[in-house]
C-alpha cells in the first residue's frame, strides 16, 4: 500500500541549532514529493516540492530537502532554526495516477530559547 | 489577496443535524478538495473536484457529500453527522490536478456531540 512515514512525532531543538525531519515513502517509481508546514490555527503552507532533477531542493523560510532514491526518503533540513519555525510539518507524496496527496502523520517541532 | 476561505471556523452540532461547511477560492483554480485532519493520521482526502460539475471520492468519503456548481465554491455537506466525524477540516485548491501547489483554507473545527 502507498504510504508516507514520518517516524518522529515530536522533536525539540534549541534556537540556532540545525534541524532534520525525516520522511520515507513506499513506492517503486519516484513520486512527486512535498513538505508542508502548519502553524497553530492555520492551514498548511507549501515549503518546497520535488518533481525531478536536482535532488537537493530549496524552499521558503530557509528550508531545504534532499531526495534519496536509494532510501525512498525526502528529509527536510534547516541549518539554523528560529523560534518562529515552531509548527507541525507534513511530508506529502503524490503517487502516479492518483488525484490526492498522501500525507504523513506529521512531526511537531518545538523550539527552545 | 489570493486565498481559500472556509466558514465557519468552529462548529458544534449534534448527531443527525445536517450541516454545510462552505469553501470559496478567488484564484480561478480548477482543482478543489476537502481533507480531514485527525491526530496521528495526518490529512486524509474526503472528496475532490477537477472542475465544475466534476467531483470524485477521495480516501474517506463515507458520510460526506460535495457539490461544484460554480468554479469558486466547493461546499462540504454532512447530511447526518455522527461523532466520528468530529475533526479538523481543510479545503484546498490548486491550479492543476498534479497539486503542484495546494492552497489551504484556515480550517473548520467540527465537533459532533
Amino acid at each position: 500500500a502507498q504510504s508516507v512515514t514520518q517516524p518522529d512525532i515530536h522533536i525539540t531543538v534549541s534556537e540556532g541549532a540545525s534541524l532534520e525531519l525525516r520522511c520515507n515513502y513506499s513506492y517503486g517509481a519516484t513520486p512527486y514529493l512535498f513538505w508542508y508546514v502548519q502553524s497553530p490555527g492555520q492551514g498548511l503552507q507549501l515549503l518546497l516540492k520535488y518533481f525531478s532533477g536536482d535532488t537537493l531542493v530549496q524552499g521558503i523560510k530557509g528550508f531545504e530537502a534532499e531526495f534519496k532514491r536509494s532510501q525512498s526518503s525526502f528529509n527536510l533540513r534547516k541549518p539554523s532554526v528560529h523560534w518562529s519555525d515552531a509548527a507541525e510539518y507534513f511530508c506529502a507524496v503524490l503517487y502516479t495516477g492518483r488525484r490526492a496527496l498522501t500525507f504523513g502523520s506529521g512531526t511537531r517541532l518545538q523550539v527552545q530559547p | 489577496e489570493a486565498q481559500v476561505t472556509q466558514n465557519p471556523r468552529y462548529l458544534i452540532t449534534v448527531t443527525g443535524k445536517k450541516l454545510t461547511v462552505t469553501c470559496s477560492q478567488n484564484m480561478n483554480h480548477e482543482y478543489m478538495s476537502w481533507y480531514r485532519q485527525d491526530p496521528g493520521l495526518g490529512l486524509r482526502q474526503i472528496y475532490y473536484s477537477m472542475n465544475v460539475e466534476v467531483t470524485d471520492k477521495g480516501d474517506v468519503p463515507e458520510g460526506y457529500k460535495v457539490s461544484r456548481k460554480e468554479k469558486r465554491n466547493f461546499p462540504l455537506i454532512l447530511e447526518s453527522p455522527s461523532p466520528n466525524q468530529t475533526s479538523l477540516y481543510f479545503c484546498a485548491s490548486s491550479s492543476s490536478s498534479t497539486n503542484e501547489k495546494l492552497f489551504f483554507g484556515s480550517g473548520t473545527q467540527l465537533s459532533v456531540l
